[in-house]
């Protein structure tokens, strides 16, 4: 049973429009959620996390938002740039420790359209 | 630079010769964990180390063995691989074994095993 789900496998946006990233989650226990982003070739890298104690969490042009009670997550990127044409992972844990690996979802492949 | 490096970054095999595949990070990192992505399936984690002499299962350890004698290495280790062993490993490492520090991710390695 996957745990972290991420239903849109490919995802088209214009430059300079929003770019929307969905994250579902099954275990209530999960209060930690990270997104990462990979390029091809390249190993993931971190873009942003939120805790279950907030609902947003902003950086830049990436928010992420949470809604706890219908255990969904969302990514957002605005304005969507040409290199931001990637594939992005969202990622949970249950908790605070090594002893608590991250689920990972089976990724979002986002293209920004010039 | 800081920076978690994979051996080799490319590797063809056949079936039952025992591989390693290294993994090494210069930034005194503790959680070690290595994880394999397959299409449709996202990331999935196959073994974790906290500390030196002590590492733990991931989702998908069948197959698989790592060790981890030194804090800046965590080998893994294919004893008789298979071609279900066929993908794309990354390595990760992280400051402590909290989930909320930042995971670093090695480039991968793609593994093709006949």
């Amino acid at each position: 049973d996957q745990q972290v789900k991420q239903n849109s496998p490919s995802l088209s946006v214009q430059e300079g429009r929003i770019s929307i990233l969905n994250c579902d989650y099954t275990n209530s226990m999960f209060d930690y959620f990270l997104w990462y982003k990979k390029y091809p070739a390249e190993g993931p890298t971190f873009l942003i996390s939120i805790s279950s104690i907030k609902d947003k969490n902003e950086d830049g042009r990436f928010t992420v938002f949470l809604n706890k009670s219908a255990k969904h997550l969302s990514l957002h990127i605005v304005p969507s740039q040409p290199g931001d044409s990637a594939v992005y992972f969202c990622a949970a844990s249950d908790g605070n420790s090594g002893n608590t690996p991250l689920v990972f979802g089976k990724g979002t492949r986002l293209s920004v359209i010039a | 630079e800081a920076q978690v490096t994979q051996n080799p970054r490319y590797l063809i095999t056949v079936t039952g010769k025992k591989l390693t595949v290294t993994c090494s990070q210069n930034m005194n990192h503790e959680y070690m964990s290595w994880y394999r992505q397959d299409p449709g399936l996202g990331l999935r984690q196959i073994y974790y180390s906290m500390n030196v002499e002590v590492t733990d299962k991931g989702d998908v350890p069948e197959g698989y063995k790592v060790s981890r004698k030194e804090k800046r290495n965590f080998p893994l280790i294919l004893e008789s691989p298979s071609p279900n062993q066929t993908s794309l490993y990354f390595c990760a490492s992280s400051f402590s074994d909290s989930l909320q520090e930042t995971q670093y991710f090695g480039p991968g390695t793609r593994l093709l095993v006949l």
